[in-house]
């Protein structure tokens, strides 16, 4: 079956670091160009990292208010991804889904709460 | 960075009525805009991608069409089912971006 399992997530106080996981299956993942996106409660979707496939140079791009706290990053041999989240701030709070855009896979999304 | 606007917010319409929501981008993207369906704490399901192409298993009543900066989803006979935020997302230039998504209610 082609899908996307998402693990991580929860709680974590402002300043404290969450490590989110993406395990795929049922696709090439060694060839996608895998992306994080996020919806923060009651609102849009918001684009957050996406990594090329290491076979298109394996290079990463982030969204502006990530930029410098946030780490995408992938383990091929493990078929996973993984976003490393730092510095965390109230506004990160969002429900994180991964996701291979083209073809129309997401993850079914993880909650990170940011709050004392 | 590309902002793209979406022509309403929100939109009540009838069963069986055609729809359709445009999506402006703040500058030319090609073709590299999709459109998504997400319907309430579920993930988004992809509709159209590069603005014409039809996805698998969706059901024809949804087009596509659009380049440049100029962009439509057509819903043709709408269903009861298609109650959802729509969005598009451009991916012609970083940053990605989405546009703010329309909420279409059924009467």
């Amino acid at each position: 079956e082609v899908q996307l399992v998402q693990s991580g997530g929860g709680l974590v106080q402002p300043g404290g670091s969450l490590r989110l996981s993406c395990a795929a299956s049922g696709f090439t993942f060694t060839t996608a160009w895998m992306n994080w996106v996020r919806q923060s409660p009651g609102k849009g979707l918001e684009w957050v990292a996406r990594i090329k496939s290491k076979t298109d140079g394996g290079t990463t791009d982030y969204a502006g208010p990530v930029k410098g706290r946030f780490t995408i990053s992938r383990d091929d041999s493990k078929n996973t991804l993984y976003l490393q989240m730092n510095s965390l701030k109230s506004e990160d709070t969002a429900v994180y889904y991964c996701s291979e855009i083209g073809l129309g896979l997401w993850g079914q999304g993880t909650l990170v709460t940011v709050s004392s | 960075e590309v902002v793209l606007t979406q022509s309403l917010d929100f939109q009540s319409v009838t069963p069986k009525e055609k729809v359709t929501i445009t999506c402006r981008a703040s500058q030319s993207i090609g073709s590299s805009l999709h459109w998504f369906q997400q319907k309430p704490d579920q993930s988004p399901k992809l509709l159209i991608k590069y603005a014409s192409q039809s996805i698998s298993g969706v059901p024809s009543r949804f087009s596509g069409s659009g380049s440049g900066t100029d962009f439509t989803l057509t819903i043709n006979s709408l269903e009861a089912e298609d109650a959802a935020a729509y969005y598009c997302l451009q991916t012609g230039t970083l940053p990605f971006s989405f546009g703010q998504g329309t909420k279409l209610e059924i009467k």
